[in-house]
């Protein structure tokens, strides 16, 4: 899998849009990049994924630069209950016989009121 | 509501005293497995199973078993826990080998004294 580099924290105000930056300049051609969010203690969460175009769910969008090597997931309006640690993936879907996911060290995100 | 549960939530053991901790998805997922979660060392996977009556070894199987008989359920047994296996441990299940999107249980918090 790409490593990736994210950096190790970020505040972001309540309402606003948050931006977490994430380096994956090592990125192959049929990798997909993935973002999980783990809150406190709890259980990994799914954002989204994507492989070039710019992806929109509910959650968030992830946008990912034409050549590949970075991307950004925006939470376009941060509430108190986003303030989590934010993991970038990157990986080809099937690679890992157990579908097994790697988190680096994620960006810790503190959204105050 | 789509969802991965396990219990306990909470245990505090001895050493080698048996004990399971159970898994149960409701969203017919052929894919399951179990992680630990440990300070800076981030996700590592246990055991995963592919299938009822396919289970194969993560990163760490060592002091672990696992069993699916039923495509629903993939409990997690420790034989004779030792204070090492102290940890935070999450079931996770995704529809099948390729699926990005990964759901996970809530957690359980072992201790081993």
């Amino acid at each position: 899998d790409a490593k990736t580099t994210q950096p190790p924290s970020m505040d972001c105000a309540e309402g606003r849009a948050a931006n977490l930056p994430c380096n994956h300049s090592t990125i192959s051609g049929n990798e997909y990049v993935y973002w999980y969010r783990q809150i406190h203690s709890q259980g990994p969460q799914y954002i989204i994924h994507g492989l070039k175009n710019n992806e929109t769910n509910e959650m968030a969008s992830l946008i990912i630069t034409e050549d590949r090597k970075s991307s950004t997931l925006i939470l376009p309006h941060a509430t108190l209950r986003d303030t989590a640690v934010y993991y970038c993936i990157v990986r080809p879907p099937g690679q890992s016989a157990g579908n097994k996911l790697t988190f680096g060290g994620g960006t810790r995100v503190l959204v105050k009121p | 509501e789509a969802q991965v549960t396990q219990n306990p939530r909470y245990l505090i053991t001895v050493t080698g005293k048996k004990l399971t901790v159970t898994c149960s998805q409701n969203m017919n997922h052929e894919y399951m497995s179990w992680y630990r979660q440990d300070p800076g060392l981030g996700l590592r996977q246990i055991y995963y199973s592919m299938n009822v009556e396919v289970t194969d070894k993560g990163d760490v199987p060592e002091g672990y078993k696992v069993s699916r008989k039923e495509k629903r359920n993939f409990p997690l047994i420790l034989e004779s826990p030792s204070p090492n296996q102290t940890s935070l441990y999450f079931c996770a299940s995704s529809l099948n080998r390729d699926s990005y999107e990964q759901y996970f249980g809530p957690g359980t918090r072992l201790t081993v004294t």
